[in-house]
């Protein structure tokens, strides 16, 4: 069964440019969340799609964005790129059934590290 | 609001010792799932384990094993007879039934042959 897979895995952009990230999550599972790392900051939760509905966003600026596809595959966009917005981006997929409650273990991607000049 | 701390920055052992990773949780939620995860060099992380609020036993998988004690918000791993391919970065993290999973900073263990 093939893992989370994330494209592109490294990218440098230059400050200002904007970014697209792709995650394709394992066959059948229906959320998929993102996450930016970095080391200052650590982990912490950018949004969770399901249903090709965006279910939960954290406290990061409009600047970032994301949606889902049909076949729950996964795009992150970031505009406007700042140096700051360098950081690993992990993918996560899971066996949520329902638009409620996600208790289910997350699968990470490999990430996708962003490098922002 | 979640917290999730984990005070061991960076831990060294030599292969064969025991090591314990803590993990301190702070939530308000009254149900609510904790996790180990493990991020290797290649960087993605690794599910080793979740635990949901209302199950405190113990767990022991091989040589892993995770120490749940809800009255102190603690939830240790500790690897018995290290190996060097343990050599990683463990986070903690809780998820409350908003679904967003709560990371701490992690903790680097360097395992020496």
């Amino acid at each position: 069964k093939a893992g989370v897979t994330q494209t592109p895995r490294y990218l440098i952009k230059t400050r200002g440019q904007q970014v697209t990230l792709s995650c394709s999550p394992i066959s059948g599972h229906r959320s998929v969340s993102w996450y930016q790392q970095t080391p200052g900051q650590g982990l912490q939760f950018l949004f969770e799609y399901f249903s090709e509905t965006q279910r939960n966003k954290g406290n990061f600026p409009g600047r970032f964005s994301g949606r889902q596809f049909s076949n729950s595959r996964s795009e992150m966009n970031v505009s406007t790129l700042e140096l700051g917005d360098s950081a690993l981006y992990l993918c996560a997929s899971s066996l949520k059934t329902t638009a409620g409650e996600n208790t289910g273990e997350l699968f990470f991607g490999e990430g996708s590290r962003l490098t922002v000049l | 609001a979640q917290k999730v701390t984990q005070a061991q920055t960076e831990i060294s052992v030599v292969e064969k010792e025991d090591v314990t990773l803590d993990c301190v949780y702070e939530t308000r939620d009254t149900t609510y799932y904790l996790f180990w995860y493990k991020q290797p060099p290649s960087g993605e992380l690794v599910f080793l384990i979740r635990r949901n609020s209302f199950d405190e036993q113990n767990e022991i998988s091989g040589r892993y094993s995770w120490n749940f004690q809800k009255s102190t918000s603690s939830f240790n791993f500790t690897i018995t007879a290290s190996q060097v391919v343990d050599s990683a970065v463990y986070f903690c993290a809780v998820r409350s039934n908003t679904g967003k999973l709560i990371f701490g900073q992690g903790t680097t263990l360097q395992v020496k042959p």
